[in-house]
């Protein structure tokens, strides 16, 4: 069975600083994709990155950049030049392959202080 | 396209009451699941589908029952509604194709209460 372990209830950034939100992962399967969304006060669930596990190398996508390590089963969120606007709940995801489920963390609440 | 679509956005039922939350998507996606999301946690899968005529249990599938009759529409059914199942409910769905790649669409969610 899959399961993700986001270690950090909440955490706390200045605005402009870079953040790292923690994600490990365990599973059986060589071929599996990880996943962040953002979940603002609103509610809704936004996509932010994918990797791949037989990816070489970090996504990354504008501000965000996702920090693989497979041999110690991480994927932490990299968020540059916080802003407010990301304060958020961070759902860390893993995808198993043939199927449409995904397994989610218990999530992160970032806040980003001005 | 308007994506995943659920309906409604807030119910409040009384225990024991059934209930209906609807969820279509207009991408022609294969695969879609339906998740509850309790206060402050992550969301755990209650049932999905690989496609039409096809549905499978997730993680906490008691007290639910879906269908999937056409690609478009996967409907989640409460038989008997408890306190317990007060929760915010999300469908979403993903490409086949796609693969691992492919990341979930959601819907906006719906916010059930009951009393």
């Amino acid at each position: 069975a899959q399961k993700i372990t986001q270690t950090q209830p909440g955490m706390f950034v200045q605005e402009k600083e870079a953040v790292t939100l923690d994600c490990t992962y365990d599973t059986s399967d060589p071929s599996y994709g990880l996943f962040w969304y953002k979940q603002p006060s609103s509610g809704e669930m936004i996509f932010l990155i994918y990797q791949g596990s037989y990816d070489q190398q970090n996504a990354t996508e504008g501000r965000y950049s996702l920090n693989f390590q497979k041999a110690r089963k991480s994927a932490n969120l990299v968020i540059s030049a916080s802003q407010l606007g990301d304060s958020a709940m961070y759902f860390c995801a893993m995808r198993e392959p043939n199927a449409g489920k995904s397994t989610f963390g218990d999530g992160t609440t970032l806040t980003v202080k001005p | 396209n308007a994506g995943v679509t659920q309906t409604p956005k807030f119910q409040v039922l009384k225990t024991g009451q059934s209930m209906t939350l609807q969820c279509a998507q207009d991408m022609n996606h294969e695969y879609m699941s339906w998740y509850r999301q309790d206060p402050g946690m992550g969301l755990r899968l209650i049932h999905y589908s690989v496609g039409a005529g096809i549905t499978d249990q997730g993680e906490v599938p008691n007290g639910y029952n879906v269908s999937r009759s056409t690609t478009e529409d996967f409907p989640l059914r409460l038989l008997s509604a408890a306190p317990s199942q007060t929760s915010v409910y999300f469908c979403a769905s993903t490409h086949t194709l796609s693969g691992i790649r492919g990341e979930q669409y959601f819907g906006p969610g719906t916010r059930l209460t009951v009393t």
